[in-house]
């Protein structure tokens, strides 16, 4: 089983300022790791996946995740955010198998204020 | 990238009617399709697996006689709520498993808001 730890529950940041989200994770399996970003009552967007490779994975939008196997953290992070990055960031994994079955965090908000 | 469709966005229904949410995969084929739940202001929960052409694999704890899933082709799943109650009130999201270029991803579709009166 998996389990996903997502450290901050809010996170209010000013616009043009660095973000940092912070996920941990459990897993008695090697696991991909994955972060979704949700705006307000619309579904899940995919903003960056980790597969295998470079630990330093970029995606949509300007962010970026750094996976550290040691720590099992997957965080987060964009150094200039905009008010349009007002979202629900989730951190989820699935194991590496056919069941690609997704686990996610509890979320955290980012709320971008000018 | 790829698009996920429900139908409805919202529904309104009494309490004791059942109610259709379509998922679909607009621009691929999903043999495979999720079935979430999300509470105000909660994570997602997953409730079933959908495979076309075979029966759900729902997770611990759901009712499959309560959530009846259909995935009758491979472009579109169905999760019907029979004799809904007011706690079965919530945000319902599906995804559609794909394959491209070796690399398998989840595309989520932008949900149903079920409001049982």
């Amino acid at each position: 089983a998996q389990s996903v730890t997502q450290l901050d529950s809010q996170v209010p940041v000013f616009e043009e300022a660095p973000v940092e989200l912070r996920c941990n994770y459990s897993s008695s399996v090697s696991v991909y790791l994955f972060w979704y970003v949700q705006y307000p009552n619309q579904g899940l967007q995919l903003l960056l996946k980790y597969l295998s490779g470079s630990t330093l994975v970029k995606g949509i939008n300007g962010f970026e995740a750094e996976f550290n196997k040691s720590q099992t953290s997957f965080h987060l992070r964009k150094p200039s955010v905009h008010i349009s990055d007002t979202a629900e960031y989730f951190c989820a994994v699935s194991p590496r198998s056919n069941d690609y079955k997704l686990s996610f965090g509890a979320g955290t908000t980012v709320t971008v204020r000018a | 990238g790829a698009v996920v469709s429900q139908h409805p966005s919202w529904v309104i229904c009494k309490s004791g009617t059942s109610v259709k949410i379509e998922c679909r995969s607009l621009d691929f084929q999903a043999t495979t399709m999720f079935w979430y739940r999300q509470f105000p202001k909660q994570s997602l929960m997953l409730m079933a697996t959908s495979n076309e052409g075979s029966k759900a694999t729902y997770e611990q704890g759901v009712e499959k006689d309560k959530f009846l899933i259909n995935h009758a082709s491979l472009t579109l799943s169905t999760l019907t709520v029979t004799s809904a109650h007011p706690e079965d009130s919530s945000f319902y999201i599906c995804s559609a498993r794909s394959w491209t270029s070796g690399e398998e991803t989840q595309y989520f579709g932008p949900g149903t808001r079920l409001l049982v009166l």
